[in-house]
């Protein structure tokens, strides 16, 4: 029990696009959501959280107008880091957290280079 | 501001031996704890957790120790393996449902 999964698993794109990041609660239903961002050899940096149905919650210093995220159902999650800029280029990383429960499950992670 | 952190970034132990990752803390308002292991291009995967009501709390060939008064937390992996080879997180959780992870240990088995 507890997966989370995320589409895609990595991409490639070129500077000035959108790309899309899906997060997905497959057997439970998420409340919570979060996003997360990682460089390398280094620990995880949160972005937002998000609740169903409701804004998200952005970090400090985090541009919500760069990275969107839609929280529309309870098993599913999307980030959009618009514009992308190689700068951009990281490990996105979301978790879900279900109910009450105080754990989060992580998803694989989605891994993004921008040319 | 008040941080997780972690003592050692690497660790380096002999297959078959017991292994121990420490962490500390700094948040006392911080009541739940979670062990997390990473491997090298995936995502963060659940380990065990710790409420602050408890001191000990045992797994599948792992164990965490809760020490509230010195603020620090370990995980103990008993025989460990090469399949144990990763990047282990420990995260506290204070009030406001937001995890906090530690900088990381990286753990290396030797064959």
């Amino acid at each position: 029990g507890a997966v989370v999964s995320q589409h895609p698993s990595w991409v490639i794109c070129k500077s000035g696009t959108s790309v899309k990041i899906e997060c997905r609660s497959l057997d439970f239903q998420a409340t919570t959501m979060f996003w997360y961002r990682q460089f390398p050899k280094q620990s995880l940096m949160l972005m937002a959280t998000s609740n169903e149905g409701s804004k998200a919650t952005y970090e400090q210093g985090v541009e919500k107008d760069k990275f969107l995220i839609n929280h529309a159902s309870l098993t599913l999650s999307t980030l959009t880091v618009t514009s992308a800029h190689p700068e951009d280029s990281s490990f996105y990383i979301c978790s879900a957290r279900g109910g009450s429960g105080e754990t989060q499950y992580f998803g694989p992670g989605t891994r993004l280079l921008v040319l | 501001g008040e941080s997780v952190g972690l003592h050692l970034p690497t660790l380096s132990v002999q297959e078959g031996d017991n292994s121990i990752i420490n962490c500390a803390y700094s948040n006392s308002a911080s009541d739940y704890f979670i062990w997390y292991k990473q491997e090298s291009g995936k995502g963060p995967q659940f380990i065990i957790d710790i409420r602050s009501n408890m001191d000990k709390r045992q797994g599948q060939r792992v164990t965490v120790l809760l020490n509230k008064t010195v603020k620090h937390l370990s995980l103990q992996i008993a025989a460990t393996q090469p399949g144990d080879s990763a990047v282990y997180f420990c995260a506290e959780l204070p009030g406001d449902y937001k995890l906090s992870f530690g900088a990381g240990t990286t753990v290396t088995v030797r064959a």
